[in-house]
């Protein structure tokens, strides 16, 4: 068993849409949980991070985090075809410990 | 501000040939991995260097080798090529605060064995 599973989607939703983004993950000691956005041919990007359980808003983007039931989630509100891309999540213990991926999620949002 | 350069940028390679990677980084940050991608199994690291001097085996170490040269520099070496080893490579240097910490990747390196 992986120790982050994600749903590879594709996902693909009208323009204005709103979407969610899940992963599980089965390692307690996790406590910081990020997502990444990657365009197609390029490197992934730090697009949210958390700490711990909670919610967290960031213009049209939220994450949240449910520790007790090893679940996150990323809501992107009003959509646009320029959020088409893959999503990742992403999780350490903290610091330089090694950073664990999910296998991403991509998304097309259609005009 | 280059960030996090990876050359080349796309590579093929026939079975058993030898070849680096070469990743620099200008953002003075103390630790740097290599990560490879693959279809339906995300992100894998390969090898990662903490600080200049040391390097450490990641998930997937096998048929790689590195070289932390410099605080800047951490190459990636396939010193008998095969095609499991057909791949994404990318690069990627950290930044830490308060406990967090992004990663800054390159554009990656396209592989291709044959």
């Amino acid at each position: 068993q992986k120790e982050v599973e994600q749903d590879p989607g594709p996902l693909s939703v009208p323009e204005g849409a709103i979407v969610s983004l899940n992963c599980t993950y089965s390692n307690s000691a996790f406590q910081y949980f990020m997502w990444y956005r990657q365009y197609s041919r390029k490197g992934p990007e730090l697009l949210m991070y958390t700490y711990s359980s909670g919610n967290k808003e960031d213009g049209r983007f939220t994450a949240q985090v449910d520790k007790s039931s090893k679940y996150i989630s990323l809501f992107i509100r009003d959509s646009q075809p320029s959020d088409s891309a893959t999503y990742l999540c992403a999780m350490n213990s903290g610091g330089y410990q090694k950073v664990t991926f999910g296998t991403g999620t991509k998304l097309q949002v259609i005009p | 501000n280059a960030g996090v350069t990876q050359t080349p940028k796309f590579q093929v390679l026939k079975t058993g040939q030898s070849m680096t990677l070469q990743c620099a980084q200008d953002m003075n940050h103390n630790s740097m991995y290599w990560y490879r991608q693959d279809p339906g199994m995300g992100l894998r690291l390969i090898y990662y260097s903490a600080s200049e001097g040391t390097t450490d085996k990641g998930e997937v170490p096998n048929g790689y080798n590195v070289s932390r040269l410099n605080k800047r520099e951490f190459s990636l070496r396939l010193e008998s090529a095969a095609p499991s080893q057909t791949s994404v490579y990318f690069c990627a240097s950290i930044w830490t605060s308060g406990g967090v910490g992004e990663l800054f990747f390159g554009e990656g390196s396209r592989l291709t064995v044959l």
